[in-house]
């Protein structure tokens, strides 16, 4: 499976954008970008993902590098409820399993 | 949108004996179910996939006669981990996929053996 690079953690003000960059040097045409985070002691929420044009919802927005190589995860105004961890991961159309790196840890004072 | 859900939400066992937790999509099939575990300050590691009413293909590493899946229905999977010790105790997650919700998670069993 391609893998993705995240840092490790990110901090963020209140109410401020927050952009969470991640790299995926080997990624292949059919391969999604997938976001996902998760809360203390709960299961990963979905995000969103794209594949290759820029993508908006109302949690997110996702930047896609023209190239493909690394996206961006864009919260365009940060909550504390936005504190978690979030996962940047590949995968294709086909229903193989997700595979978690370590992720960003994202923290948001107030 | 989709739901899935994961039962019990915790669930604290004697060592020795097996705890069964249930995972069901509710308003979707899911044509491929998984089971992650998850240790302390640590991302979630993919245990097994399964698929509807074939065997479950497991991880490497994951012991299949003590992590037993059963997959009988397309809205419904469980896990049972057998003669369960406290190395077993960690956070297990279960995430169903389809064509077209994508894939959702449920919200995790917490596992303790003492």
């Amino acid at each position: 499976d391609a893998k993705t690079t995240q840092p490790n953690s990110m901090e963020s003000n209140e109410e401020e954008p927050v952009h969470l960059p991640c790299n995926h040097s080997t990624i292949s045409g059919t391969d999604y970008i997938h976001w996902y985070r998760q809360l203390p002691s709960q299961g990963p929420e979905y995000v969103i993902h794209g594949l290759t044009s820029n993508v908006n919802n109302r949690m997110a927005s996702l930047a896609i590098a023209e190239d493909r190589k690394s996206s961006t995860l864009i919260l365009h105004r940060a909550t504390l409820r936005d504190a978690a961890v979030y996962y940047c991961i590949l995968a294709n159309q086909a229903g193989t399993a997700l595979i978690f790196g370590k992720g960003t840890t994202l923290s948001v004072s107030s | 949108g989709a739901v899935v859900s994961q039962h019990p939400s915790w669930v604290i066992c004697k060592s020795g004996t097996s705890v069964k937790i249930e995972c069901r999509s509710l308003d979707f099939q899911a044509t491929t179910m998984f089971w992650y575990r998850q240790f302390p300050k640590q991302s979630l590691m993919l245990m097994a996939t399964s698929n509807e009413g074939s065997k479950a293909t497991y991880e490497q590493g994951v012991e299949k006669d003590k992590f037993l899946i059963n997959h009988a229905s397309l809205t419904l999977s469980t896990l049972t981990v057998t003669s369960a010790h406290p190395e077993d105790s960690s956070f297990y997650i279960c995430s169903a996929h389809s064509r077209g919700w994508g894939y959702t998670f449920g919200s995790g069993t917490r596992l303790t053996v003492v």
